[in-house]
């Protein structure tokens, strides 16, 4: 069965600092993985995917993320935070050669600090 | 391009009154379509999905039902609302061919409905 955990319901950091958000998987065979965002009262927006290749993926608004297949990670980062970074993150994924459905997290708290 | 629309963004029902959401997507043929709830601005709880005309899946058994008359239109009704089921109720669509697309999920604007 597939599964994402996002351990950590609220990350905080303060503007112009690095961030991290975290996310596991668990998988049959090789993943699809995800990270949307949400603004408060908005639907979710694709921020990037793996697919296949270099582990370091870059995405929309400075944001990249990093596969790691042994750690089955996919941890989301940004260099420099900005206040406007704050939103409620998901991480999500499907295993590839499938046709299930994407599995999400229950998506973690980004508070950035001016 | 591919867009999709979902209405109405905020609606306040008394209880016991029905609903009904829509959800159109334009610019792809054949899609996936999902309705989704989101409590509180936290986690995503899946409530149905259907991979074609007339064809919905129920993930979880509810107040709720949802039908398909169109390839790209995806329907949210209740006959009788209930205090419970209030919430931001988010519509999607992705396309999921094996070895063609990667499945990522598109969503709405979401609608907030308010139970009273």
């Amino acid at each position: 069965a597939q599964s994402v955990a996002q351990p950590e319901d609220q990350v905080n950091v303060a503007e112009g600092n690095p961030l991290t958000v975290k996310c596991t998987y668990s998988v049959s065979g090789n993943p699809y993985l995800f990270w949307y965002v949400q603004y408060p009262n908005r639907g979710l927006q694709f921020l990037l995917k793996y697919i296949t290749g270099d582990n370091l993926v870059k995405g929309s608004y400075g944001f990249e993320a990093e596969f790691n297949k042994s750690q089955t990670s996919f941890h989301l980062k940004k260099p420099s935070a900005l206040v406007s970074d704050s939103a409620l993150y998901f991480c999500a994924v499907r295993a590839k050669r499938s046709t299930d459905k994407l599995i999400f997290g229950t998506g973690t708290r980004l508070q950035v600090f001016p | 391009s591919q867009t999709i629309h979902q209405w109405p963004a905020t609606l306040v029902q008394p209880v016991g009154s029905p609903l009904s959401l829509e959800c159109t997507v334009e610019g792809t043929s054949n899609p996936n379509l999902y309705w989704y709830r989101q409590a509180a601005g936290r986690g995503l709880q899946l409530l149905f999905y259907s991979v074609g005309i007339g064809q919905i899946s129920s993930e979880v058994p509810q107040n709720l039902s949802a039908s398909r008359p169109q390839d790209r239109q995806f329907i949210l009704s209740s006959k009788k609302l209930l205090l419970s089921d209030s919430g931001f109720y988010l519509c999607a669509w992705s396309v999921l061919e094996v070895g063609v697309a990667t499945g990522e999920l598109f969503f709405g604007e979401g609608s907030r409905l308010t139970v009273l």
